[in-house]
C-alpha cells in the first residue's frame, strides 16, 4: 500500500535548521508531486510548497522563499524539506503528501519544536 | 494568492441530521481547459493528518462513506454529510489546487448537537 514515513520529532533553537525526510513506498516515487504543508498546535493547516520528484521542479509559497528547500533522492524514493532561521512561530507538525488531484496520502507528521 | 474562505467557522448538528459547510475562493478555480473545478476537501481528526474527501469538487475519494459530497463551481463550494454520525465529529478543510500556492481554507468544525 501507499505509505510516506516521515522522520521523528525534532527540537531546534532558533536560527537553527532544520531537515525533515519523507520516504515513500508503494508506488513510483516520480510519477507524482510531493507537498509539504505544516500545523501549529490548534491552528489550521498552511502549505508550504511542492516538488516533481521527477524533474525536482519546486514551487514555494510566498512566505517561505529564501528559508525553505524540497529535495529527493530518487534512489531513495525519498522527499526532504529543509526550513532555515527557525523562530519560534516556526514550531508546527509538518506533513509531507503525495498530490494527484488534491493530497491523497499523508504523512503522520513530524513535531518540529523551537525552543530555547 | 487565492483566498479560501469557509462558514460557519463551526457548527453543532444532531445525529442523523445534515451539516453543511461553505466554500468560497477569491477567483474562480474551474480550468477551461478540462472544465475541472480544482478544489478538495479534508476531514482531520485531533492527533491525525487530515484526510481527503472530495476532489475535483465532487468526486468522493476511495472508501469515503456515500453521505459525503461535495458540490459548487467557479468560486462557491459545498461539503454536504447528509446523516451525520459519530465518526464525522472533526475538523473540515477545503482547498484550491488550481494555482500554486494552493491555499486552504481556514476550517469548520463539526460536532454532535
Amino acid at each position: 500500500q501507499v505509505q510516506l514515513v516521515q522522520s521523528g520529532a525534532e527540537v531546534k533553537k532558533p536560527g537553527a535548521s532544520v531537515k525533515v525526510s519523507c520516504k515513500t513506498s508503494g508506488y513510483t516515487f516520480t510519477n507524482y508531486d510531493i507537498n509539504w504543508v505544516r500545523q501549529a498546535t490548534g491552528q489550521g493547516l498552511e502549505w508550504m510548497g511542492w516538488m516533481n520528484p521527477n524533474s525536482g521542479n519546486t514551487g514555494y509559497a510566498q512566505k517561505f522563499q529564501g528559508r525553505f528547500t524540497i529535495t529527493r533522492d530518487t534512489s531513495i524514493s525519498t522527499a526532504y524539506m529543509e526550513l532555515s532561521s527557525l523562530r519560534s512561530e516556526d514550531t508546527a507538525v509538518y506533513y509531507c503528501a503525495r498530490y494527484i488531484a488534491g493530497l491523497d496520502v499523508w504523512g503522520k507528521g513530524t513535531t518540529v519544536t523551537v525552543s530555547s | 494568492d487565492i483566498v479560501m474562505t469557509q462558514s460557519p467557522d463551526s457548527l453543532a448538528v444532531s445525529l442523523g441530521e445534515r451539516a453543511t459547510i461553505n466554500c468560497k475562493s477569491s477567483q474562480s478555480v474551474l480550468h477551461s481547459s478540462n472544465n475541472k473545478n480544482y478544489l478538495a476537501w479534508y476531514q482531520q481528526k485531533p492527533g491525525q493528518p487530515p484526510n481527503l474527501l472530495i476532489y475535483w469538487a465532487s468526486t468522493r475519494e476511495s472508501g469515503v462513506p456515500g453521505r459525503f459530497s461535495g458540490s459548487g463551481s467557479g468560486t462557491d463550494f459545498t461539503l454536504t454529510i447528509s446523516s451525520l454520525q459519530a465518526e464525522d465529529v472533526a475538523v473540515y478543510y477545503c482547498q484550491q489546487y488550481y494555482n500554486s500556492p494552493f491555499t486552504f481554507g481556514p476550517g469548520t468544525k463539526v460536532d454532535i448537537k
